[in-house]
């Protein structure tokens, strides 16, 4: 089983919608939970960093939050660009380690 | 400033050849990382290193697979020999090495190989 699972794994939307792309982990303890986004063909680029005291971090249209309790953090994206389609990557750190923790994805379409 | 540089980006080639990637992390970067990516996976490391020290192969398949950073900047990952399954994308991030716990990793675009 997964530490770190993603749903939906693909998610398909119109320009200009909002999408909500979720995240659940079990790694624990854990330093930070980070969202990265990974253009076909390309490596991921880091979104937002959020440490375990943290509970949203904003970039842009992006909107991340983070629920330490419940083991869970979203995604949400603010009026979608076609630019927007990507995957996106959950990514947890565990406390005191070094080690990313990578999701297996949500591959995001956004159509005009 | 130039990104985490990859060569080649793309490499095709048949069973049981040798095939080696480089990587350029970005300058000042004291820590790379290598990954392979299969399709529709996230990352999984295969080797950290800090400076030239490799700090973390448990991941990686000695039996086949080496890697050096000799000089504490650039790096090379040899597989010899290749297999069909080693056909995936091979990606190397550079990060600070700050020890901060939220040092940020920085992607190379990879390089896709395809094992015939």
């Amino acid at each position: 089983k997964n530490q770190v699972e993603q749903s939906p794994q693909s998610l398909i939307i119109l320009e200009g919608k909002n999408c909500t792309l979720q995240c659940n982990y079990t790694v624990s303890p854990f330093s930070n939970l980070r969202w990265y986004k990974q253009d076909t063909g390309r490596g991921p680029v880091s979104l937002t960093i959020m440490t375990f005291s943290e509970n949203t971090k904003s970039n842009g249209r992006y909107t991340a939050t983070l629920d330490a309790d419940t083991k869970q953090s979203s995604l949400h994206i603010t009026a979608s660009q076609l630019s927007d389609s990507a995957s996106y990557i959950c990514v947890v750190s565990p406390y005191n380690t070094d080690k990313l923790i990578f999701g297996t994805g949500t591959r995001l379409q956004v159509f005009p | 400033e130039a990104g985490v540089v990859q060569s080649p980006r793309y490499k095709i080639i048949e069973k049981k050849q040798p095939v080696a990637f480089w990587c350029n992390p970005i300058s000042g970067h004291n820590t790379l990382y290598w990954y392979l990516q299969n399709l529709g996976q996230g990352p999984e490391l295969l080797i950290r290193y800090e400076n030239e020290e490799a700090v973390d192969d448990s991941q990686l398949p000695k039996d086949r697979f080496s890697a050096e950073r000799l000089k504490g900047v650039d790096s090379t990952l040899k597989i010899q020999p290749a297999e069909l399954g080693d056909s995936a994308v091979y990606l190397c991030a550079s990060s600070q090495g700050s020890g901060s716990e939220i040092d940020t990793q920085y992607f190379g675009p990879g390089t896709r190989l395809t094992v015939l």
